[in-house]
């Protein structure tokens, strides 16, 4: 079946603008998850929605960061003000359930770059 | 979460089994062994994981020491496709998975 997809694919955008990321989770998956990987780095977790529990938004680095997860499906990630540190690829995943033991699926990431 | 603590690289002749190590020594009783791995510009993917006992699956083998302070991954027959970075999280159900920087595997012709 289809995987976590993501859009779009690379996004480069002028310090001070407003970015929408796109995250389609696999169909079924209550739980999904956004994180960013800076280069060379490991993956930062940034908020986790859960079926219609309010989300964790305690990785979110600053309030510049917002999520939504629309009808427990498709979730956008926004960042408002962007600022170069905010360059990273930005990475969805989702999972059955996250009170359980289950596994994430990752999607391919969104690559974003701050000029 | 349990901090994990592996080495930054290590290598691996293919088609010999690559042993990657993994200390979790704070682990909790609950707290479950993952393992994921990371190719090169490809979002992170799911290996196996395990409490207790040892675990195989197609990919790999997790090998959880009687004291659960260690594991070790095996991939049997490494081949040059399983260059990736790969991680070992400890991880209480309903947590988050926090990915440290993992172990940079090269497989060598």
């Amino acid at each position: 079946g289809a995987g976590v997809s993501q859009s779009p694919s690379n996004k480069v955008t002028e310090k001070g603008k407003d970015v929408e990321l796109r995250c389609d989770p696999i169909s079924g998956h209550t739980a999904l998850y956004w994180y960013r990987q800076s280069l060379g780095q490991g993956l930062e977790f940034l908020i986790y929605f859960q079926g219609n529990s309010a989300p964790d938004k305690s990785g979110l680095p600053s309030d510049r960061f917002s999520a939504e997860r629309t009808g427990g499906s498709v979730s956008t990630l926004t960042i408002q003000r962007t600022q170069q540190e905010d360059s990273a690829v930005y990475l969805c995943a989702s999972s059955l359930a996250s009170g359980t033991i289950y596994e994430q699926y990752f999607g391919p990431g969104t690559r974003l770059t701050v000029t | 979460d349990a901090k994990t603590t592996q080495p930054p690289s290590m290598d691996c002749a293919e088609g010999r089994a690559a042993n990657l190590p993994c200390n979790h020594s704070t682990i909790s009783g609950n707290e479950y062994v993952y393992w994921y791995r990371q190719i090169h510009s490809q979002g992170p993917q799911y290996i196996i994981h395990g409490l207790k006992n040892n675990e195989t699956n197609e990919m790999a083998s997790l090998i959880i020491t009687e004291d659960r302070k260690s594991s070790t991954l095996i991939l049997p027959h490494a081949t040059l496709r399983d260059t990736a970075v790969y991680y070992c999280i400890a991880r209480l159900k309903g947590q988050n998975f926090v990915f440290g920087p993992g172990t940079r595997l090269s497989v060598l012709p």
